[in-house]
């Protein structure tokens, strides 16, 4: 596609609800970010991969949430047995850098805002 | 860890005038880079410009520009003759240059919302 697409764009989900946030990044881009976005606040990373690899998961909040890219494109982010406290926008980011050294630009979705009610 | 800080939660500015938009971090890193990100209500966060640290010119694009001034850990952001399409939220955000896997994600702050006035 032209650009990184996110499904869906609005998730309402009940607390203790499992969810699932599709990120489908630019072909051929090999990195890809997921960013957690509270209101009023900016993105805060949550695990990186590199293709299929997943490099770094330091951000992730708690172990209800998982995230996988078993095929080096797709990524899925789960949050099981959602709380409040996860009401956010969840945003991907994908490039075509590999390495920190180069300064390439992230191109990023439009998000999912989810709302636990 | 990197942390960036925006002091300045609302600004605004009238159409066609200047105005400056506020950022600084720390690290205790030499190479790195800094960015400023514009989201509108689409959500979608779209890249403005880009700085590398190694570089003592400022960046410039069009209308944007920045003053980047290392030693005091300083990355302030200047629109020129503002438009109504500029209004949106600002984010500041920092780089890491060196990863021990890989690449290394954006350190966003808490963004400055930029209201354009007709």
């Amino acid at each position: 596609g032209a650009g990184v697409s996110q499904s869906p764009r609005y998730k309402v989900a009940k607390r203790g609800q499992d969810v699932a946030l599709r990120c489908d990044p630019i072909s051929g881009h090999v990195s890809l970010f997921w960013y957690q976005q509270a209101l009023g606040q900016g993105p805060e990373f949550l695990t990186y991969f590199q293709n299929e690899a997943q490099l770094d998961k330091s951000g992730l909040p708690s172990d209800r949430f998982f995230a996988e890219r078993p095929e080096g494109s797709v990524s899925t982010l789960k949050i099981q047995r959602t709380q409040q406290e996860d009401s956010a926008v969840y945003l991907c980011a994908s490039s075509f850098v590999v390495m920190a050294g180069l300064n390439t630009e992230a191109f990023f979705g439009q998000g999912t805002r989810l709302t636990v009610v | 860890a990197q942390t960036v800080t925006q002091s300045q939660p609302e600004m605004s500015v009238q159409e066609a005038e200047t105005v400056t938009l506020s950022c600084t971090y720390d690290t205790s890193e030499s190479d790195y880079y800094l960015f400023w990100y514009k989201q509108p209500p689409s959500r979608q966060m779209i890249l403005v410009i880009r700085q590398e640290a190694y570089k003592q010119q400022n960046a410039t694009e069009n209308r944007f520009s920045v003053n980047f001034q290392k030693a005091a850990k300083s990355f302030s952001l200047k629109i020129s003759d503002s438009q109504l399409g500029d209004a949106a939220m600002y984010f500041c955000a920092y780089r890491s240059a060196k990863g021990n896997s890989g690449n290394t994600p954006l350190v966003f702050g808490k963004g400055t919302r930029l209201s354009v006035i007709a």
